[in-house]
């Protein structure tokens, strides 16, 4: 059974760096066609896709935020980390990763972790 | 910000049948890119529906369907029901863009 858990701060100040962490179990990152991506979704608006690494090493990231994310890998711990530098209230989201099949779709879902950036 | 469109919301009575538009372009719906749909009901994370285009994952009730003609892709639950009522999305790559992207998404209502 795959299973994804986001973790990371409830609360970010304007300007701080967003870390998080995506912990999952049941898959391997280094099969192909395999990836983890990170997503997020303002309250009540539409899903965002943020970046992906993939089983390759491979990284990923939507070009309206490549300058601000990064999204690296550690194996040892199955962890996926997503890094979002100089924050605002804009930033204001539930973040989710999710497991990417070969096919380009992403299932399952973590349960999702809601950042509120405010000061 | 979404490329894919989709209609704001659908409403129908329990039993009927609904049917959700995802509208794009040649570079994300168009030939050789395929369109997956996920189901978000109130309060959770997004759940896979529909992938590659038209095929239910398992333990997807078969009262939800989907196709893609063109640069469109359409999903329909016929037998609507209680639970049915959620937000749904489909995705897709697109080429141009290097990027997986989501349509507006659509509120289903069970009236």
């Amino acid at each position: 059974q795959i299973t994804l858990k986001e973790s990371g701060p409830t609360l970010v100040k304007p300007t701080q760096t967003l870390t998080l962490t995506c912990s999952f179990s049941g898959f391997s990152l280094s099969i192909s066609g395999v990836g983890v991506g990170w997503f997020r979704q303002p309250p009540g608006k539409a899903l965002e896709w943020l970046a992906l690494f993939y089983w390759s090493d491979d990284q990923r990231y939507n070009p309206s935020l490549k300058s601000r994310v990064i999204i690296t890998k550690d194996t040892s711990r199955n962890q996926v980390v997503l890094t979002m530098t100089n924050t605002d209230p804009g930033d204001t989201a539930t973040y989710y990763c999710a497991h990417r099949l070969p096919g380009g779709w992403f299932d399952p879902w973590g349960q999702g972790s809601l950042v509120t950036v405010s000061s | 910000q979404s490329v894919l469109t989709q209609p704001p919301s659908v409403s129908g009575a329990p039993g009927q049948r609904v049917t959700i538009s995802c509208t794009g372009s040649s570079s994300n719906i168009g030939p050789g890119y395929d369109v997956h749909w996920y189901q978000q009901l109130p309060g959770t994370a997004p759940k896979l529906l529909i992938y590659n285009n038209n095929i239910r994952p398992s333990g997807v009730p078969d009262r939800f369907s989907a196709s893609k003609s063109g640069t469109s892709a359409s999903l329909a639950i016929t037998g609507l029901q209680a639970e049915d009522e959620a937000d749904y999305y489909c995705q897709s790559f697109d080429g141009s863009l290097s990027s997986y992207v989501f349509g507006t998404g659509t509120k289903v209502t069970v009236l």
